[in-house]
């Protein structure tokens, strides 16, 4: 299952709301999550099966879609976002897959 | 609390050789299936190789298989990856990672710090 992310960059200011896309090649009904990493960091989990926060997240982000479509969006842009998010499809393996990662830089 | 620590990567020439270990601490290793994934320079995440909680059960991507092999120790709560005939493009943070849950979806709470690969003449 392939997983395509857009836009692979943008840039941002504080307190913008920012939106990611992410689509898959095939319906995946809600098994997609989002990951954030920062540089010389692991991932971090934000959201699973679609919209699911996880627990120690901050509640600006939020995710929604199924099928094929989905977004993650943050609802307020703060400093320590700025990061590259990844999207995950977990419908199907093996392979697991993971979309190409947006970064989102400062404006 | 969980706790996932890589060692093992290092600078290896082409064809060479690398055991990665991943040691495991604060849940019930045993019960967890686990799985690696590696961070290449530009290329985003990629899934590397998976095992059951048994060790029975493994799967790998078409581009590493015949070449790495995952195994575990539960005994010794370890997870590891011997990665031979390594090519350039094998050049990566390589991550060990474990699902929230023994039966849970493919999706990763905890993650190691990750250890380098560098496949270089």
């Amino acid at each position: 299952i392939q997983m395509t992310q857009s836009p692979s960059s943008l840039s941002a200011s504080v307190g913008d709301r920012v939106v990611i896309t992410c689509r898959a090649s095939q319906n995946i009904r809600t098994y997609l999550n989002w990951y954030q990493q920062k540089p010389g960091k692991a991932p971090r989990l934000l959201i699973y099966d679609a919209y699911r926060l996880e627990s120690g997240v901050p509640s600006r982000f939020s995710g929604s879609g199924s099928g094929t479509d989905f977004t993650l969006t943050i609802s307020s842009l703060q400093p320590e976002d700025f990061a590259t998010y990844y999207c995950q499809q977990s419908y199907r393996s093996p392979p697991l897959t993971f979309g190409g990662g947006t970064k989102v830089e400062v404006k | 609390q969980v706790q996932l620590v890589e060692s093992g990567g290092g600078l290896v020439k082409p064809g060479g050789s690398l055991r990665l270990s991943c040691a495991a601490s604060g849940f019930t290793f045993r019960d967890f299936y686990m799985v690696w994934i590696r961070e290449a320079p530009g290329k985003g995440l990629q899934w590397v190789s998976f095992i059951s909680s048994s060790g029975q059960t493994t799967y790998y991507a078409d581009s590493v298989k015949g070449r790495f092999t995952i195994s575990r120790d539960n005994a010794k709560n370890s997870l590891y990856l011997q990665l031979n005939n390594l090519r350039p493009e094998d050049s990566a943070v390589y991550y060990c990672a474990s699902p929230p849950a023994p039966a849970a979806n493919e999706y990763f709470r905890h993650w190691g710090q990750g250890t380098q690969v560098t496949v270089s003449s």
